[in-house]
């Protein structure tokens, strides 16, 4: 069975200041790792994934996030974040042979201006 | 335009009651599946359906039992909702089910069982 751990509930952030969402996972067997944003009163959105190659993996506004297998770990970093990153960031695993998400509880980003 | 959407956006119904709520996906994707989000935002899958059939059934009481009449469609019923019913239900789809997919998300219908 797969398991997610974010410790961090909330994380507030002066605008342009760079933030770090941490995700911890823990497995039996080789796992995907996503994050997932959601806006306010909206569905789930991919932010970015890590399937295999580059441990270092990035969306197309300004996130990224490494793999660390040693530390189970896959936190999400961004240099300078926007007012606009105001969100809810999940992080989540699946197993290779089945597409079911398990979740991690969740931060909220909030940037202050 | 919608690529998944989710029928209805809220819905407000007794304790006993018997409730569905819709999802359709216009992606051509393979793979639906319902996620259930709590109070504390903590989303947690419920079903998997692949091209209609059950693949994933995650300890959920069979008072849920999903049904899919084509593979564009996932529609939820729910019989004698209780309390502990009362959250944010997603609907999600994938082209296929293999790991590593990516899944698209509805928009959620928030549930509240008075």
């Amino acid at each position: 069975a797969q398991s997610v751990t974010q410790l961090d509930s909330q994380v507030p952030v002066f605008e342009e200041a760079p933030v770090e969402l941490r995700c911890n996972y823990s497995s039996s067997v080789s796992v995907y790792l996503f994050w997932y944003v959601q806006y306010p009163n909206q569905g789930l959105q991919l932010l970015l994934k890590y399937l295999s190659g580059s441990t270092l993996v990035e969306s197309i506004n300004g996130f990224e996030a490494e793999f660390n297998k040693s530390q189970t770990s896959f936190h999400l970093r961004k240099p300078s974040v926007h007012i606009s990153d105001t969100a809810e960031y999940f992080c989540a695993v699946s197993d290779r042979r089945a597409n079911n998400l398990f979740f991690g509880t969740g931060t909220r980003l909030t940037v202050i201006p | 335009d919608t690529a998944v959407s989710q029928t209805p956006k809220y819905l407000v119904t007794q304790m006993g009651n018997d409730k569905s709520i819709k999802c359709e996906q216009n992606l051509g994707h393979d793979t639906m599946y319902w996620y259930k989000q709590d109070s504390k935002k903590f989303l947690k899958i419920m079903f998997s359906y692949n091209n209609k059939e059950l693949i994933i059934n995650e300890t959920v009481p069979n008072r849920f039992s999903p049904k899919s009449p084509d593979k564009a469609h996932l529609n939820l019923h729910i019989n004698s909702l209780e309390l502990g019913d009362s959250a944010v239900y997603f609907c999600a789809s994938s082209q296929v089910v293999l790991g590593g997919e990516t899944q698209y998300f509805g928009p959620g219908t928030r549930l509240l069982v008075l």
